[in-house]
């Protein structure tokens, strides 16, 4: 069974360009969560959907982040336009229902921002 | 904003020896849940306490859980140089929230 895809796996890029990060969770998964992790620290949380809906976004920084996950499957991150302090690994996570079970994550897209 | 804190940040051993990490919290929680991520890597899950549970085992991990004090350890006996990695606590109350991990290295 494949796991939770990521791509790309890491993209540089000038501050101020736009970036966008593309998470395909395991089949079936109906929760879908997007972390950040900077370095040294663990993951933060910046949305979960349970199907195609945003059930907890409150972390998101919603002036330049935003996130969609259509159909209820794949999901895609976009920040726009991006800062310095936005260098992070941008995780992607899923799970077969609801937040009362394990998480599945996926590899990561590390992105640097120039 | 992390709920977890886990203690040590940092842990050297030697092969053969038992570690232990320690997470506290601070709200209630539905179940509490490690995880351990390589350099690099994305994160593994380990194992799943839930509330009302005290212990729970899963081959060379011990996890338990106080929930009067907030509290869970991880511990991995007999340590192997593989088992180098960071180790998270995640607790669930409605959200899935991560500590700021335990780095663990094993020297062979």
């Amino acid at each position: 069974e494949a796991g939770v895809v990521q791509s790309p796996r890491y993209k540089i890029i000038e501050k101020k360009q736009p970036v966008a990060f593309w998470c395909n969770p395991i089949s079936g998964h109906n929760t879908l969560y997007w972390y950040r992790q900077n370095l040294g620290q663990g993951p933060e949380l910046l949305i979960r959907y349970e199907n195609e809906e945003a059930v907890d976004d409150s972390q998101l920084p919603k002036d330049r982040f935003s996130a969609e996950r259509l159909k209820g499957v794949d999901s895609t991150l976009k920040i726009q336009p991006a800062e310095l302090g936005d260098s992070a690994v941008y995780l992607c996570a899923s799970s077969p229902q609801g937040t009362n079970t394990e998480a599945f994550f996926g590899q990561g897209t590390r992105l640097t921002v120039v | 904003s992390q709920q977890g804190e886990e203690d040590p940040q940092a842990l050297s051993i030697q092969e053969g020896e038992n570690a232990t990490m320690n997470c506290s919290y601070k709200t209630s929680i539905n179940n509490l849940q490690w995880y351990r991520q390589n350099s690099g890597r994305g994160l593994v899950h380990l194992i799943l306490i839930r509330s009302n549970e005290r212990e729970k085992h899963s081959g060379r991990l011990r996890v338990t859980l106080d929930t009067s004090k907030k509290s869970s350890s991880l511990l991995i006996t007999a340590s192997r140089a593989a088992d180098t990695a960071s180790y998270f606590c995640a607790t669930e109350g409605g959200k899935l929230i991560f500590g700021q991990g335990t780095e663990l290295s094993v020297k062979p």
